[in-house]
């Protein structure tokens, strides 16, 4: 039972170049999530889907595109890179609906930075 | 705009003393308080949580409630060493599918 999974851990690009964020979990969770972490500015919520097909903005969304291909895998885009996207990116699963007692679990990171 | 506070430290106590790490959240709605654990360089990892008022203790960690004051706080008993990490606050109310984060304490145990 790995939880969740996060490739790549590292990853360097240079400014306008474009990647994606794999993220999967074994745990049957429905919502899944996208933060960024930052020195000083603590966890930000990017994306979040809370079902399969569906998606929504958390709080700093503008640079990003997401995918949540099925159940288990949710993907995060960004299409032409810059400096200011150079963070820590970690991605969360949660259990089902909108339950209070649903914990969030995270999975390792991905290093991003953007020259 | 929900917002949860934490001291951002770092706070340091001596190997065996208590620590005690706050936390005030600004949404009277919130239902569900959770304290994350996160080493350097590593993902948070969830270590309490709280939905009632009052005390929880799990091991050397006691999560306290006061939902009047709007306050959580975190515990903990005969601090390790290897209990030196941040500190994550995180609240969310019913019905959210959301996490509101504190920016976290940063805790020292002092051999």
């Amino acid at each position: 039972n790995a939880g969740v999974t996060q490739t790549p851990k590292f990853q360097v690009l240079k400014t306008g170049q474009s990647m994606t964020l794999q993220c999967a979990q074994d745990m049957n969770h429905n919502s899944m999530y996208w933060y960024r972490q930052d020195p000083g500015m603590g966890l930000r919520l990017i994306y979040y889907s809370a079902s399969e097909g569906t998606t929504d903005k958390g709080e700093v969304p503008n640079g990003y595109n997401v995918s949540r291909l099925n159940k288990r895998e949710f993907s995060l885009r960004l299409e032409s890179a810059a400096p200011s996207q150079t963070s820590v990116y970690f991605c969360a699963s949660k259990g089902d609906g909108r339950f209070v007692y649903n914990e969030q679990f995270f999975g390792p990171g991905t290093r991003l930075t953007v020259l | 705009q929900k917002e949860v506070e934490q001291n951002s430290g770092p706070l340091s106590v001596p190997e065996g003393a208590i620590a005690s790490l706050n936390c005030t959240y600004s949404d009277r709605g919130s239902q569900s308080f959770f304290w994350y654990r996160q080493y350097s360089g590593k993902s948070p990892e969830l270590i309490m949580s709280i939905y009632s008022n009052g005390d929880k203790e799990d091991g050397r960690f006691t999560a306290q409630l006061n939902k009047a004051s709007q306050y959580v706080s975190l515990l903990i008993r005969d601090s390790q060493p290897s209990d030196s990490a941040t500190y994550l606050c995180a609240v969310t109310t019913t019905g959210s599918y959301q996490l509101t984060f504190g920016k976290g304490t940063k805790l020292s145990v002092i051999p």
